[in-house]
């Protein structure tokens, strides 16, 4: 059965990168037609998607999040990770990795399914 | 943006009780709409997909409706595993978004 863990620190400064991995296991996150997302939960805001990454490497990102976000894949070591540059307070949230299913075509995402599998969360806190 | 409207915020209901949560999209969004359980300290759980669909493993007591910008959600008779926030979701387009949450507490 597929498992996602999320991992990283878990304290941050303002105004650096924010870094986090999920690894994926029980399942190859290279195979089937899935896409990989990242989602945070904060009291203020409620859940809040984003962005992920499908099989080709294409990425989509939230436009909330003004550019600083970055989504790679390792598909070496079977897993994700998410890149958040210049934090602040308002980035202080759980943040989760997300499985959901995917129809492409021609090597483009046309329809997004449901977030099936989620890991169990990491709390990050951004302080000085 | 796509903005999920869901209600009630919270609903207090008893074990047994026939109980309806609402999500509405602000436009349509086809059957792009998946619902989620979430338990204090937990990772949201998937628990109706496209709308109308039961994920695998979860009871027959939960049933979903609904199309176009209208949905509910809706737990025939409730059980002290139920007590949670639930979650509306659309997959319609990106940026995918969630509504605010509706907290289901014991009676």
């Amino acid at each position: 059965q597929l498992q996602l863990q999320e991992s990283g620190s878990g304290l941050v400064k303002p105004s650096q990168t924010l870094s986090l991995t999920c690894a994926v296991s029980g399942g190859s996150i290279s195979s089937g037609d899935y896409s990989w997302s990242w989602i945070r939960q904060s009291p203020g805001k409620g859940l809040e998607w984003i962005g992920y990454i499908y099989r080709s490497g294409n990425t989509y990102y939230n436009p909330s999040l003004r550019g600083r976000v970055t989504v790679l894949v390792d598909r070496s070591k079977n897993q994700f990770s998410l890149r958040l540059s210049s934090v602040t307070a308002a980035d202080t949230a759980v943040y989760y990795c997300a499985r959901a299913g995917i129809t492409m075509e021609r090597g483009v995402l046309i329809e997004m399914n449901a977030f099936d599998i989620w890991g169990q969360g990491t709390m990050v806190t951004v302080s000085s | 943006d796509i903005q999920m409207t869901q209600s009630p915020s919270s609903l207090s209901a008893s074990v047994g009780d026939r109980v309806t949560i609402s999500c509405r999209a602000s436009q349509s969004i086809s059957d792009y709409l998946h619902w989620f359980q979430q338990k204090p300290g937990k990772a949201p759980k998937l628990v109706i997909y496209a709308a109308t669909s039961l994920q695998s493993g979860v009871p027959s007591r939960f049933s979903g409706s609904g199309s176009g910008t209208g949905f509910t959600l809706t737990i025939s008779s409730l059980q002290p595993e139920d007590f949670a926030t639930y979650y509306c979701q659309q997959s319609y387009t990106a940026p995918y978004t969630f509504g605010q949450g509706t907290k289901l507490e014991i009676k």
